[in-house]
Formats: structure tokens, sequence, C-alpha cells
């Protein structure tokens, strides 16, 4: 199957800071990339469509001055928090789709817990 | 827009029991249906998925149904182990090139050694 990775796997900064986190895909290109938000013990909430050479698709009520997407390369999507507050603090994960028969398959990052003191 | 339900919340089985998790969702235009499983601090993983045009698919010790008519599927896992402890998110997908997913709120698979 195809492979996502994000880095950093965790991180811990100050209220205040800035923090990037990467998704890439390993083995595959992909012009679209997914960005969702986990709470604990709920279910994934997409934030934004991330799209290769344009802007960003951010879902209703996700502020797009805090939550910075850019979409540089065909295997590079990056998310910056910008000015972290506590209450940004959540799980991260991205997605790519990938053609398969029929159709799209999703896959997904391991995630990034991010937590803002 | 897309709504799926995700039954039960929580499962909680003998290791070797089958365990069933139920979904259904409400736009008949939906016609992809893939599960994740997602441990611990992890990202989710696809597990299994299944297309309006086939009834069933299984793979090894997990399987998937689908009823279009009555918009549900399932999820069954026969002989659980302990190892299939996790979150188990079912999803739903229309086709036309919309490729994203409305997931359910997740199953919580307690597998008691």
């Amino acid at each position: 199957g195809a492979v996502v990775s994000q880095h950093p796997s965790w991180v811990i900064c100050k209220s205040g800071t800035s923090v990037k986190i990467e998704c890439r895909s390993l083995d595959f290109q992909a012009t679209t990339m997914f960005w969702y938000r986990q709470f604990p013990k709920q279910s994934l909430m997409l934030m934004a469509t991330s799209n290769e050479g344009s802007k960003a698709t951010y879902e209703q009520g996700v502020e797009k001055d805090k939550f910075l997407i850019n979409h540089a390369s065909l295997t590079l999507s990056t998310l910056t928090v910008t000015s972290a507050h506590p209450e940004d603090s959540s799980f991260y994960i991205c997605s790519a789709p990938v053609a398969s028969s029929g159709g799209y398959t999703q896959y997904f990052g391991p995630g990034t817990r991010l937590t803002v003191l | 827009g897309e709504n799926v339900e995700q039954h039960p919340s929580t499962l909680s089985v003998q290791e070797g029991d089958s365990a069933v998790i139920k979904c259904t969702y409400s736009d008949s235009a939906s016609n992809y249906f893939p599960w994740y499983k997602q441990e611990l601090g992890k990202g989710p993983q696809l597990i299994i998925d299944i297309r309006s045009n086939v009834g069933e698919k299984k793979d090894q010790r997990i399987a998937v149904t689908l009823n279009k008519t009555a918009k549900h599927f399932s999820l069954h896992i026969t002989e659980t182990q302990p190892e299939d402890s996790a979150v188990y998110f079912c999803a739903a997908s229309t086709g036309g090139g919309s490729y994203i997913p409305t997931f359910g709120r997740g199953t919580s698979l307690i597998v008691h050694p």
C-alpha cells in the first residue's frame, strides 16, 4: 500500500510560538492532501484540503490564518500552526488519496501530537 | 451532506469470539466504504474496503458486507485476538471525483485474553 509519513511525530512548544508539521507521500505523488484534527476519543475532523500549486481549501470554522498550509511539491504538504495556544493542542493527521479500481483510497500518516504549554 | 452512524461505540469481547461493527449512511450516491483501524497514538490504517458493486469482501479474519438498499455496511472480525484491540472507523464517500470520506464516530474494540 501507499505510505504517508509525518514529521515530527510529537512536538511540545510554548504558547505564542509557531509549529510546522510536514506530510510526505513516500512512494507516490499526491496533488491533493488532507489535514485532519482529532481530539481524544473522537473521530477525525477534516480541517483543510491541500492542493499542489494552489491555495488550500479550508473547512467551515477553521481559521486559515491560524493554520497555514503549503503544498510546495507533489510529495510534500506542510501545516503551520501559528501563534499556538493550549487549545491548539491536538493530534494532527494528514492523508493522501491514491487512485484504485473504481475510485480513490485514502492513506493516512502516523499523526503528530502537538502539545502547547 | 453524507451522515454516517456507527454502532456500537464500545465493544468488549473475549479472545476467539467474533466482533461485528455496523454503520449506516444517508447518501444513496455513496459508493465506496473503507474501514480503518486506529491504534493508540497512531494514524488510521486501512484494513478493508468495499465498493457498491460488491456485496461482500473478505480478507482472512476480516470481512465487510454491504446492503445498498438498506444503506448499511458492517465489519466482521472472526477469531479475535488481543492485537485486534483498537478503535475502528467506518467511512463512506461518493464517486464522481469526490474522495473525501465521511467518518463514523468510531468503535473501541477491546479483546480480553
